[in-house]
């Protein structure tokens, strides 16, 4: 079975703070791990993306962290902001697997 | 420069009812890809065209019908509309599959 399993399903994160998103994947084979950031009445938009040939990406505050032995990886947002409440998609393999999202609230 | 066009933006069809959603790209992508969003279980791929003349089964395809009408254009087409298919419909493009996707705006769809 070709899963992206993303966690939590939701999250409140403090202006300032760090947000961090999980996901795990099954299959090996998967070589492309994006994320995206959707926000209300919009499609979805690629915010950072990464393959397993490296361990960290970082753009500006979005990280993504890969565990290529774990099947997993993470999105990190440092100083989370008001403006990055949205939802996050994790996916992978190149005709995208999703996760099922997390919704991220930041409050000031 | 629009990106991905999709049309119509909502659209209320009754059960059994038919209807196509349209899709175009001005980005000279060869892929293209429909994808359905319901709530908690994110996007799932429905049909993608890997290259202009070709279309595959995503994860799912059953109640509906694809077309490469073109480089630029990539249709869905619900036969016999079923409430199950109650969605929000998203079509991409990419420049080839294992790269980004860029995402248009959506398609909400409710079948009563």
């Amino acid at each position: 079975q070709q899963q992206v399993k993303q966690s939590p399903q939701s999250l409140i994160v403090q202006k300032g703070g760090i947000s961090i998103i999980n996901c795990a994947y099954e299959n090996t084979a998967f070589d492309y791990f994006p994320w995206y950031q959707q926000f209300p009445g919009k499609g979805p938009a690629l915010l950072i993306a990464i393959r397993p040939d490296v361990s960290e990406k970082k753009e500006g505050r979005f990280t993504i962290s890969f565990n290529k032995s774990a099947k997993q990886f993470s999105l990190h947002i440092m100083d989370s902001q008001p403006g990055d409440s949205a939802t996050y998609f994790c996916a992978a393999t190149y005709k995208l697997i999703f996760g099922t999202g997390t919704r991220l609230q930041v409050f000031p | 420069n629009a990106g991905v066009t999709q049309t119509p933006k909502f659209q209320v069809l009754k059960t059994g009812q038919s209807m196509t959603l349209q899709c175009a790209q001005d980005m000279n992508h060869n892929s293209m890809y429909w994808y359905r969003q319901d709530p908690g279980m994110g996007l799932r791929l429905i049909y993608y065209s890997a290259s202009e003349g070709t279309t595959d089964k995503g994860e799912v395809p059953n109640g509906y019908n694809v077309s490469r009408l073109n480089k630029r254009e990539f249709s869905l087409r619900l036969e016999s509309a079923a409430p199950s298919q109650t969605s929000v419909y998203f079509c991409a493009s990419s420049e080839r599959t294992d790269i980004t996707q860029y995402f248009g705006p959506g398609t909400r769809l409710t079948v009563l």
